[in-house]
This record gives C-alpha cells, structure tokens and sequence, in this order.
C-alpha cells in the first residue's frame, strides 16, 4: 500500500530564506508526482507536476525534484516571502490513476 | 476558464437529513474525482470517473455515499442519511484523463449536527 509522508510537519522561516520541503513515498511504482498548495479554508492549488520520467520541474520560485528509485521528491523555494505561507502537500499518482496525498508541511514565512 | 465549481460552499444540517453536494469541471476535462478532507485522514479519494462512468469507488465510505455524473459538465455526491462524522471538507477536482494533471475546486464545507 503506497503512504506518502511529508517532512517537516511544519517550519517557521524569516523572510528571504531558501527552504526544502520533503515528500518521501514507499512504493517507486508511481506515474506522476504532484505539489500542491492550500491556503487555509480554500481548495488546493496546483504548483507543479513531475511526471516519473523527468528528474525536475521549476515554475518561478519554486523547483521540485523528483528521485523514483529512493522514494523521494523534494520542493524548493527561493527567497520566501510572506505570502507564501500556506499548507504545501504531495500527491503521487498510481498506475490507478488514485492521487495519494502526503501529510502536508505547513510553512510560516514572517517578515 | 472559470475553473471547477463546486455549490454550496458552505452546508449546515442536521443529523438524518440528505445532503447533496455539486460540481462542475473545467470544460474539455474528462476525468472528475471527490474527495473529503478531514484532520483526522487528511485528503481521501472518494470516487473517481472517467468519461461520465464510475472508474473507482473503493473509497467510499459506506452505502450512505452515492455519486453520480449524468453528463460531462455536472456530477453529485449524495449523503443519506447524514451523520456527524460525516462533517468535513469535501473537494471535487479535474483533469483530461485521469493521470495529467488535476485542478480542483474551492469545496464545499459540510458540518452535520
């Protein structure tokens, strides 16, 4: 059964830094990866999508990776602002076509 | 595109009663998928169908949970009878066929009393 884990659970970071959120999966039989955000009380928001073949994708501030064989996707985002304080979470999708979602990492950027 | 439209927004009832729950998807998608968000279990796929037939519906609940999708602009997510623990975020989300990539709604917040 594939469970999605995010780490950290949440981080607290002045404005300007560079920071990496953590999606690790358990099973490497994925088709996609997929990052999202969530602002509190509103619906997900698509930021990037990496399909199984690729290694990256960057959209702007952001750049996700992708390592198939060890379970692992990584989201960076450069320069932090403020307004990029929500709720970020991973989403791997199987050869089902079922997205499973990862726990979510909540990320305070403070000025 | 105005994107995916999910009604009501907001849903207070009562214990027992039918709740019914509408979506929309982007024009030109071909795959519709529900979800019911909670803090306890996160985001959890409910049903999911590809051109307007239920592909996977191994995540709902219990025989209470019914959808439906008559055509490609429009599906329902019915709960009868409603129970407390019922309450939670329920998001509806598309995409052109089900492994690209997929939009979702704002959801519907359900509180059942």
């Amino acid at each position: 059964k594939q469970e999605v884990t995010q780490i950290p659970a949440a981080l607290s970071v002045p404005e300007g830094e560079n920071l990496v959120l953590n999606c690790s999966f358990t099973d490497s039989a994925i088709y996609n990866l997929q990052w999202f955000r969530q602002d509190p009380g509103k619906g997900l928001t698509s930021l990037l999508l990496i399909q199984s073949s690729q290694r990256e994708q960057t959209s702007g501030r952001l750049n996700a990776s992708l390592d198939k064989s060890s379970g692992r996707s990584t989201l960076y985002i450069a320069a932090s602002q403020p307004g990029d304080s929500a709720t970020y979470l991973c989403a791997v999708r199987t050869n089902t076509d079922k997205l499973i979602f990862g726990t979510g990492t909540r990320l305070q950027v403070f000025p | 595109d105005a994107g995916v439209i999910q009604s009501p927004r907001h849903e207070v009832t009562e214990m027992g009663q039918e709740v019914t729950l509408r979506c929309k998807p982007i024009s030109g998608h071909n795959s519709l998928f529900w979800y019911r968000q909670t803090m306890m279990r996160g985001l959890e796929l409910l049903i999911y169908f590809n051109n307007n037939v239920p592909i996977d519906d191994s995540g709902m609940p219990e025989d209470r949970f019914s959808a439906k999708m008559p055509n490609a602009s429009f599906s329902t997510l019915k709960i009868q009878p409603s129970e407390p623990r019922d309450s939670a975020v329920y998001f509806c989300a598309s995409s052109w066929e089900g492994y690209n990539e997929q939009f979702f709604g704002p959801g519907t917040r359900l509180t059942v009393l």
